[in-house]
């Protein structure tokens, strides 16, 4: 069964980094793009970029370009979202989704990301 | 980016209601149009893709309709487990966009 599993909760200070995993099947790495995708506190859902993992190419929307880096372990098989200079704002839900210029059908269970000082 | 202009909001209704949503994108997009379902405290779940196609295990009262800009969602009787906010995203350029989502409440 394709699954996305993504690591835990962060509480994070402001300014700080945060970096977020999501680990996939085999198949899932090698034939599809990954998505990001966050949902601050009862607001909607928005992409933040995406990774080819079989070939490591990353493309990232423009609000979020020069602060978030999307990478790729092939040995692991594991998709990492790494935001950098984090606000109260970027307090989310994030999740990561099996593809991009496709439909996005399988997604992890989300992984909360609360910035307080 | 191309925008996705959802309506209702919100809605509220009964079971075995009939109720559709309404989808319009800034741009032409084909049928690069899909529809997820959220549930609170869930991730999405892929209901439609294509405008039109129902993914497999997605009841058969859910469906959709459109092309080009103007993309319609439905579900033709109510049922419980459908209250939820539903959202539209388009796929045909990056970035991919989504509506503001619609939160289908009980009457």
């Amino acid at each position: 069964q394709v699954q996305l599993v993504q690591s835990g909760a962060e509480v994070k200070k402001p300014g700080s980094s945060v970096k977020v995993s999501c680990k996939a099947s085999a198949d899932t790495f090698s034939t599809f793009t990954i998505s990001w995708v966050r949902q601050a506190p009862g607001q909607g859902l928005e992409w933040m970029g995406r990774i080819i993992p079989i070939v490591g190419i990353s493309n990232y929307a423009q609000k979020f370009q020069g602060r978030v880096t999307i990478t790729a372990d092939k040995f692991t098989n594991t998709v990492y979202m790494e935001l950098s200079s984090l606000t109260t704002d970027d307090t989310a839900v994030y999740f990561c989704a099996r593809g991009t210029s496709r439909p996005m059908d399988v997604w992890g269970q989300g992984t909360t990301v609360t910035v307080s000082s | 980016d191309i925008q996705m202009t959802q309506s209702p909001s919100s809605l509220s209704a009964s079971v075995g209601d009939r109720v559709s949503i309404t989808c319009q994108a800034s741009q032409d997009i084909s049928n690069y149009l899909n529809w997820y379902q959220q549930k609170p405290g869930k991730a999405p779940k892929l209901l439609i893709s294509a405008a039109s196609n129902l993914e497999t295990g997605v009841p058969a009262r859910f469906s959709g309709t459109g092309s080009g800009t103007d993309f319609t969602f439905t579900i033709s009787s109510l049922q419980p487990e459908d209250f939820a906010t539903y959202y539209c995203q388009q796929y045909d350029n990056l970035p991919p966009t989504f509506g503001l989502g619609t939160k289908v409440e009980i009457k």
